[in-house]
């Protein structure tokens, strides 16, 4: 069964702190690995993708750092902000043609004390 | 430019009907993809499309099905409708797929009792 793990399940950083969300994923043959964001009555919101052929890939202050061999990827959030209180979802998928969707891990909901 | 619309928002429905979900997505994006979140469960895949047909489905029952306009216009249905089809349904639109970017609309909360 493909699957995703994602943990923490919940995590509390400190403001300007560095929150690390971690996934692993079984099935070898995805290759797109995607990071959404969510608010309280928001849908998910993509924050950054990274593909296998690159280890890490850096956007502002949210880095994804990715390992093919251990078959697993994480979220790097520097200098953490209260307005990045949310919920984070990682995903993983196919490139090329079709689709069977993205299979997303169960979600790590992040909370910045000021 | 707009972003991916929902509508309605929020539906309570009886156990045993049937309800029709609409998602319009980004302009010019073919692929409309359905979700379901629950906070047991998470974010499940329902199915996609692309071009007005189905490219693939989740593991969900015949119940759940779903159509594609000629414009990309999407709509899901759930028929027989049971307490645990309680849930948020999310629309997300790409232009060729979930391999690439996909974007989110804010849901359409459905509630049944």
């Amino acid at each position: 069964q493909q699957q995703v793990k994602q943990s923490p399940q919940s995590l509390i950083v400190q403001k300007g702190g560095i929150s690390i969300i971690n996934c692993a994923y079984e099935n070898t043959a995805f290759d797109y690995f995607p990071w959404y964001q969510q608010f309280p009555g928001k849908g998910p919101a993509l924050l950054i993708a990274i593909r296998p052929d690159v280890s890490e890939k850096k956007e502002g202050r949210f880095t994804i750092s990715f390992n093919k061999s251990a078959k697993q990827f994480s979220l790097h959030i520097m200098d953490s902000q209260p307005g990045d209180s949310a919920t984070y979802f990682c995903a993983a998928g196919y490139s090329g043609g079709g689709a069977d969707g993205l299979t997303f891990g169960k979600g790590t909901h992040l909370i910045i004390q000021p | 430019k707009a972003g991916v619309t929902q509508t309605p928002r929020y539906l309570i429905k009886t156990r045993g009907q049937q309800v029709t979900l609409s998602c319009s997505p980004i302009s010019g994006h073919r692929s409309v993809s359905w979700y379901q979140q629950t906070p047991g469960q998470g974010l499940q895949f329902l199915f996609e499309y692309f071009s007005e047909t189905q490219r693939n489905k989740g593991n969900f029952p015949g119940r759940f099905s779903g159509r594609q306009f000629s414009n990309s216009r999407s709509e899901m249905n759930v028929s027989t409708l049971e307490l645990g089809d309680s849930a948020l349904y999310l629309c997300a639109s790409s232009l060729s797929g979930m391999n690439t970017e996909a974007f989110f609309g804010q849901g359409t909360r459905l509630t049944v009792v």
